[in-house]
């Protein structure tokens, strides 16, 4: 399996404009999180999925951020407007559904957002 | 709310030193601690997964235990390593499979060098 697939690896944009990070998580994962990492405030959840359907979006900084889930295979996570302090790496995992203690989460390798 | 730290930020020791690194959380109600690597511009891998029952896990020169009583967790890595250099970071997730038992809360991480 080639693991967890986000695109772009990197982004640069302009304030005001849309974003939408894109997401492929491992075949068979029912569970999709997608994370926000910067320097100040370390690895913050931003909402998650089960079987395409959204869980928890309370990690969601607000209302500009959305993010979709249309089929098992991909997800979308989408800023619109973008400002600068969106600047961060914004990472998507997927997790096997077995409600075992010993299930970890598998991490993309991040999309690097910088909004001028 | 679940906080949880890791002391210090960055260390740096000599190859072929065993070192610890330190977590602790807040809420001692958890499913289960996790440690991970984290590489310059990658995302995060799984290195040990201790179920809250446990109190050591074990791999190759990695050993983490637990003591969910007093909230902490360490990391011990045996003969340091070049190899070894990355940011390691430690999750718990609260406790009820299905109640939330995937929404990880994340240390910053201690940054790791290992001198040759």
């Amino acid at each position: 399996d080639a693991g967890v697939i986000q695109s772009p690896r990197h982004e640069v944009t302009e304030m005001g404009q849309e974003v939408t990070l894109r997401c492929k998580p491992i075949s068979g994962h029912d569970y999709l999180f997608w994370y926000r990492q910067t320097m100040m405030r370390g690895l913050e959840l931003l909402i998650y999925f089960n079987n395409n359907v959204p869980i928890d979006d309370s990690g969601m900084p607000e209302d500009r951020f959305s993010a979709k889930m249309p089929n098992a295979s991909f997800s979308t996570l989408k800023i619109q407007p973008s400002e600068p302090r969106d600047s961060a790496v914004y990472f998507c995992a997927s997790n096997p559904d077995g409600w075992s203690s010993t299930d970890t989460q598998y991490f993309g390798p991040g999309t690097r957002l910088t909004v001028l | 709310k679940q906080e949880v730290t890791q002391i210090p930020a960055a260390l740096s020791v000599p190859e072929g030193e065993n070192l610890v690194l330190n977590c602790s959380f807040t809420d001692s109600a958890i499913y289960n601690l996790q440690w991970f690597r984290q590489d310059p511009g990658k995302g995060l891998t799984s290195l040990l997964l201790i179920q809250s029952s446990q109190r050591e896990q074990t791999s190759g020169r990695l050993n983490a235990s637990l003591d969910k009583s007093s909230g902490r967790s360490t990391l011990y890595i045996a003969a340091s390593q070049p190899g070894d250099s990355a940011t390691y970071l430690c999750a718990v997730s609260p406790t009820e499979p299905g109640a939330g038992s995937y929404q990880l809360t994340f240390g910053k991480g201690t940054k790791l060098s290992v001198i040759p």
